[in-house]
């Protein structure tokens, strides 16, 4: 069975600064690994996806995740930070084979000015 | 394409009585799922289907709880009677199993209020 962690339910950065959300997830099978984000009062939207080919994977407004099979994450980055990007993420992980992807409880991304 | 449409965005209803949430997934894409988010419990999984056949339906609460899917483009999730235990917002999602392109698209959702 598939389990996705995602460190911290909760992370603040100020204006400006790096943002890391940490996403590991287990799979007894490569994986397909995708990153969403929800903003309040909506659904979830697709950030980014890996699949396979290259590890660092670039997705929409500046994140970006590298999967690194040795560690088994798949950690999501942005170089700044901006106030629009306030939202909750989600890391989801779709064994090969499957067709049910696993969500992790979600990180709350907080910026301040 | 205008995505995944649920209806209704919002439902407040008394305890006791029935409440039917509607889906209609992207034209095309053969799996839906029936998701619930609560502040307690997170994203889980209520029920899966692919092209229109019930697959996995291990995470429905109890028999209070049923889900329908009678054609590609069409599904609903009912819950009878409701309890106010089943305050939540409802997501529907689909997909396009088969291919690399197997991201879920989800819809607005359904904020359920049971009173």
């Amino acid at each position: 069975a598939q389990s996705v962690t995602q460190l911290g339910s909760h992370v603040s950065v100020s204006e400006g600064a790096l943002v890391l959300l940490r996403c590991n997830y287990s799979s007894s099978v490569p994986p397909y690994l995708f990153w969403y984000v929800q903003y309040p009062n909506q659904g979830l939207q697709l950030l980014l996806k890996y699949t396979t080919g290259a590890t660092l994977v670039k997705g929409i407004n500046g994140f970006e995740a590298e999967f690194k099979k040795s560690e088994t994450s798949f950690h999501l980055t942005k170089p700044s930070a901006h106030m629009s990007d306030a939202a909750e993420y989600f890391c989801a992980v779709l064994p090969g084979g499957s067709y049910i992807p696993t969500f992790g409880r979600g990180t709350s991304l907080i910026v301040h000015p | 394409d205008a995505g995944v449409i649920q209806s209704p965005r919002h439902e407040v209803t008394e305890m006791g009585q029935e409440v039917t949430l509607r889906c209609k997934p992207i034209s095309g894409h053969n799996s839906l799922f029936w998701y619930r988010q609560t502040m307690m419990r997170g994203l889980e999984l209520l029920i899966y289907f692919n092209n229109n056949v019930p697959i996995d339906d291990s995470g429905m609460p109890e028999d209070r709880f049923s889900a329908k899917m009678p054609n590609a483009s069409f599904s609903t999730l009912k819950i009878q009677p409701s309890e106010p235990r089943d305050s939540a917002v409802y997501f529907c999602a689909s997909s396009a199993t088969g291919d690399a392109n197997t991201e879920a698209f989800f819809g607005q959702g359904t904020r359920l209020t049971v009173v």
